[in-house]
């Protein structure tokens, strides 16, 4: 039972570039999140989808755009990456709203030189 | 002033301890309240959901106080395993969970 997939684990950009992280469910969960987490930050919400065909901002959504592209798939796109967006990224999934539990993926750790 | 704040730490405890982190919150609307166990390097992960009366198990107790907007993780007899961070979440009506910085715990033989 494989959970929450993302990939990449790890990569490396260089400032200006663009990546696409995947993350996959086989859960059949309704609601999908990307998080990015920082020293001393925790985790915060970049974006999430409450249902397939729906995307909402988080707390730090700009330089992302998100695509939820069915109801197991998520994506998180960075278009033109910063040394900013350093960070490692997890993808999250859960049956409901923010009441339910949260399953993560491994995460990917992201640096931008 | 964070949404959701912890004691960044580290506890340093012996095996056999017991253990008390706490974690306020700004948003007096909130309503769903976790504490999550992240180890080194991993992904985090749901140790307990925290209710109203409180709850426990096993070695772990959760309370939530709603008029002074904290949470409190109570962990009894410590184990080596326990060493890890605990993160405090905190989530509002929709589906937004708000995570704390984490509260970093060493248990030492």
């Amino acid at each position: 039972n494989a959970g929450v997939t993302q990939t990449p684990k790890f990569q490396v950009l260089k400032t200006g570039q663009s990546m696409t992280l995947q993350c996959a469910q086989d859960m059949n969960h309704n609601s999908m999140y990307w998080y990015r987490q920082d020293p001393g930050m925790g985790l915060r919400l970049i974006y999430y989808s409450a249902s397939e065909g729906t995307t909402d901002k988080g707390e730090v959504p700009n330089g992302y755009n998100v695509s939820r592209l069915n109801k197991r798939e998520f994506s998180l796109r960075l278009e033109s990456a910063a040394p900013s967006q350093t960070s490692v990224y997890f993808c999250a999934s859960s049956e409901g709203g923010a009441g339910e539990k949260l399953f993560f993926g491994s995460g990917t750790q992201l640096s931008v030189l | 002033r964070k949404e959701v704040e912890q004691d960044p730490g580290p506890f340093n405890v012996p095996e056999g301890a017991t253990v008390a982190f706490n974690c306020t919150y700004s948003n007096s609307a909130s309503q769903s309240f976790f504490w999550y166990r992240q180890d080194c390097r991993k992904e985090p992960k749901l140790l307990m959901s925290v209710y109203s009366s409180g709850n426990e198990d096993g070695r772990f107790t959760a309370q939530l106080n709603r008029a002074s907007q904290y949470i409190s993780l109570l962990i009894r007899d410590s184990k080596l395993s326990d060493s890890a961070t605990y993160l405090c979440v905190v989530g509002d009506s929709s589906y937004k969970l708000i995570f704390g910085s984490g509260t970093r715990l060493l248990v030492r033989p």
